[in-house]
């Protein structure tokens, strides 16, 4: 079975500086990876996907992550945190075998100060 | 485009009482899912329909119900509410053929049970 741990429950950051969110992902079988996004009392919008081309993967509003089979991470960043950055962010993985569906890791909160 | 349409967006219930929350996507998916998010949790799956006829249990199916009345639509039942059941539900969908399984995502059904 696949899973994720997403460390830092809670992160913050100054206005301008760089954003690091860190995933780590547990699969016996190639995975597909995302993150999404989450703002106040909305559901959840996809930001970028890793799906076995690129390493590196660009997503929108300036994120990008970085598929690394060594250290099964996928961490997300951003050169320039900028307010309207603040949300929840979800790392999922999911492989092509058995139930196929999303497994989620628990969060982390981006707070943007000014 | 209305996408993945969640109603009620918002609902109180007594303990023992019954409810379903409705889903229904105008995208023509073949997949849809029924999360759950809780604080700390991330989202964790419910009860998933790869298609039409076909539903399947997730991780937490314990207390629900599901139905995939159609393609467009997926319901998810609660017979006798319990203050566990507290939480906010999110309906989603996968695109037809997706080999990725990104999924999108309503805006999501707060449910309070007390």
């Amino acid at each position: 079975a696949q899973s994720v741990t997403q460390l830092g429950s809670h992160v913050s950051v100054s206005e301008g500086a760089l954003v690091l969110l860190r995933c780590n992902y547990s699969s016996s079988v190639p995975p597909y990876l995302f993150w999404y996004v989450q703002y106040p009392n909305q559901g959840l919008q996809l930001l970028l996907k890793y799906t076995s081309a690129a390493t590196l993967v660009k997503g929108i509003n300036g994120f990008e992550a970085e598929f690394k089979k060594s250290e099964t991470s996928f961490h997300l960043t951003k050169p320039s945190a900028h307010m309207s950055d603040a949300a929840e962010y979800f790392c999922a993985v999911r492989v092509n075998t058995g139930r196929r569906a999303l497994t989620f890791g628990s969060g982390t909160r981006l707070q943007v100060q000014p | 485009n209305a996408g993945v349409t969640q109603t009620p967006k918002f609902q109180v219930l007594k303990t023992g009482q019954s409810m379903t929350l409705q889903c229904a996507q105008d995208m023509n998916h073949n997949s849809m899912y029924w999360y759950r998010q809780d604080p700390g949790m991330g989202l964790r799956l419910i009860y998933y329909s790869a298609s039409e006829g076909t539903t399947d249990k997730g991780e937490v199916p314990n207390g629900y119900n599901v139905s995939r009345l159609n393609k467009r639509e997926f319901s998810l039942r609660l017979e006798s509410a319990a203050p566990s059941q507290t939480s906010v539900y999110f309906c989603a969908s996968k695109p037809q053929g997706s080999n990725t399984g990104e999924l999108f995502f309503g805006e999501g059904s707060r449910l309070t049970v007390l």
